[in-house]
């Protein structure tokens, strides 16, 4: 059962605009909430994140919205710039004590940001 | 970059073989993660390794199997190779088992024919 959706699957902004990624979750005890950018044939790099007692956080031109009532979160990426193309994942986390702590990551945006 | 490394780069076998993978930990993290990410898909959680224990597993069978050595540097292997099993194996450490932070390295590409 996919528990974080993602969308959309592949997005493409001209340099300078606004990209938005979404994610719902559906699993309440989820406790944090990293988006993770990945290049090819590179692994995912930890990009920003959030825990669910804050509705935003922003660091430098990435921003991310947690709407806990509606399970919801998104990361937004101010003036996109074409370095900024890559894949983008949402994951969760939920801690558990015999089990530590797992992400659960969503199907991926790939993004474009034209020149 | 993360101080976390992953061997071999590339791999391939071919359907039924065995296959080992490695990880070696980024300095001051104690558990490792490892993750398979399938082309064009998230990754998904194998299970992680603390104090040289497994402590969590997703949903993969016991043909998966690990070890996590003294100092932090882990293994996967798999067993009964099939074709389902091409993907990228993500090696991911943290700091403490219940340390949402995950760093992740650069992954082995295994092939399977």
């Amino acid at each position: 059962q996919q528990q974080v959706k993602q969308s959309p699957q592949s997005l493409i902004v001209q340099k300078g605009g606004i990209s938005i990624i979404n994610c719902a979750y559906e699993n309440t005890a989820f406790d944090y909430f990293p988006w993770y950018q990945q290049f090819p044939g590179k692994g995912p790099a930890l990009l920003i994140a959030i825990r669910p007692d804050v509705s935003e956080k922003k660091e430098g031109r990435f921003t991310i919205s947690f709407n806990k009532s509606a399970k919801q979160f998104s990361l937004h990426i101010m003036d996109s710039q074409p370095g900024d193309s890559a894949t983008y994942f949402c994951a969760a986390s939920i801690f558990g004590e015999t089990s530590g702590s797992r992400l659960t990551f969503g199907e991926g945006t790939q993004l474009t940001v034209n020149p | 970059e993360t101080g976390v490394t992953q061997s071999p780069t590339h791999l391939i076998k071919t359907r039924g073989q065995q296959v080992t993978l490695r990880c070696s930990s980024q300095s001051g993290h104690n558990t490792v993660s490892w993750y398979q990410q399938a082309l064009g898909q998230g990754p998904q959680f194998i299970f992680q390794y603390y104090r040289e224990e497994e402590n969590g597993r997703g949903n993969f069978p016991p043909r998966f199997s690990g070890l996590q050595f003294p100092n932090y540097s882990s293994e996967l292997n798999v067993n009964a190779l099939e074709l389902d099993d091409s993907a990228l194996y993500l090696c991911a450490t943290s700091r403490l088992a219940g340390a949402p932070k995950k760093y992740f390295g650069p992954g082995t590409r295994l092939t399977v024919l």
